[in-house]
């Protein structure tokens, strides 16, 4: 199976400031005939379903902030808050899609304000 | 409106069986694989299963296979997840999920709203 690790395991920052998120993938995710990296960043409040932010690794979902983004190649992946708001507080998890399953997520990313 | 609809929340005693329900609206069910994710109190979210409505094609987690059943009844649109002999272990919330593109695997755009399942 792959194995998705995230770091930090959780961060605060001050209302407005950014914020950036790792995840790691034990081997590549990286489909070589599409071009695409098979790795997706989700969020998740207390008593609400996950939200998908970014699939792709860097496509926004339809309706998600701009200050959310996602980047990265091979296996380390990024997601930046440019400018946190108390509405962002959550936690945050990537996950990998790459074929076969299982689908690992990360263990996820606290993310409080400072 | 697309749309995932769970069944309510279930407190079981160990031992006992369960089938629990996710039911689609608004998209062409059989087209779309449903997803099952579990999250233990206090835990992360763990991939268990999936199952393609159309012919049933299901797949596992290592960690769950033998353990539940993922299952569909895409006459009713509808996809279960099931325990023959449930564990306290078992207490979680659990998820269903659609993927975002038709007929393949990909991201998770459509969640259901989560049902708790307490065993005690």
């Amino acid at each position: 199976d792959i194995v998705m690790t995230q770091s930090p395991d959780s961060l605060a920052v001050s209302l407005g400031e950014r914020a950036t998120i790792n995840c790691k993938s034990s081997q590549t995710i990286l489909s070589t005939s599409k071009n695409k990296h098979y790795l997706a960043w989700y969020q998740k409040k207390p008593g609400q379903p996950p939200k998908l932010l970014i699939y792709w690794a860097s496509t926004r979902e339809s309706g998600v902030p701009d200050r959310f983004s996602g980047s990265g190649s091979g296996t380390d992946f990024t997601l930046t808050i440019s400018s946190l708001q108390a509405e962002d507080v959550a936690i945050y998890y990537c996950q990998q899609y790459y074929s076969p399953p299982p689908w690992t997520f990360g263990q996820g990313t606290e993310v409080e304000i400072k | 409106e697309v749309q995932l609809v769970q069944s309510g929340a279930e407190l079981k005693k160990p031992g006992e069986s369960l089938k629990i329900s996710c039911k689609g609206s608004g998209y062409t069910f059989p087209k779309y694989w449903i997803a099952w994710v579990r999250q233990m109190p206090g835990k992360g979210l763990e991939w268990m299963g999936i199952i393609y409505p159309d012919d049933s094609d299901t797949r596992y987690s290592p960690s769950f296979q033998g353990q539940v059943t993922i299952s569909v009844d895409k006459s009713i649109n509808t996809a279960y997840l099931q325990w023959s002999r449930l564990k306290a272990s078992d207490t979680a919330i659990y998820y269903c999920a659609r993927p975002n593109m038709v007929s393949t695997l990909g991201a998770f755009d459509i969640w259901g709203q989560g049902t708790m399942v307490t065993v005690s």
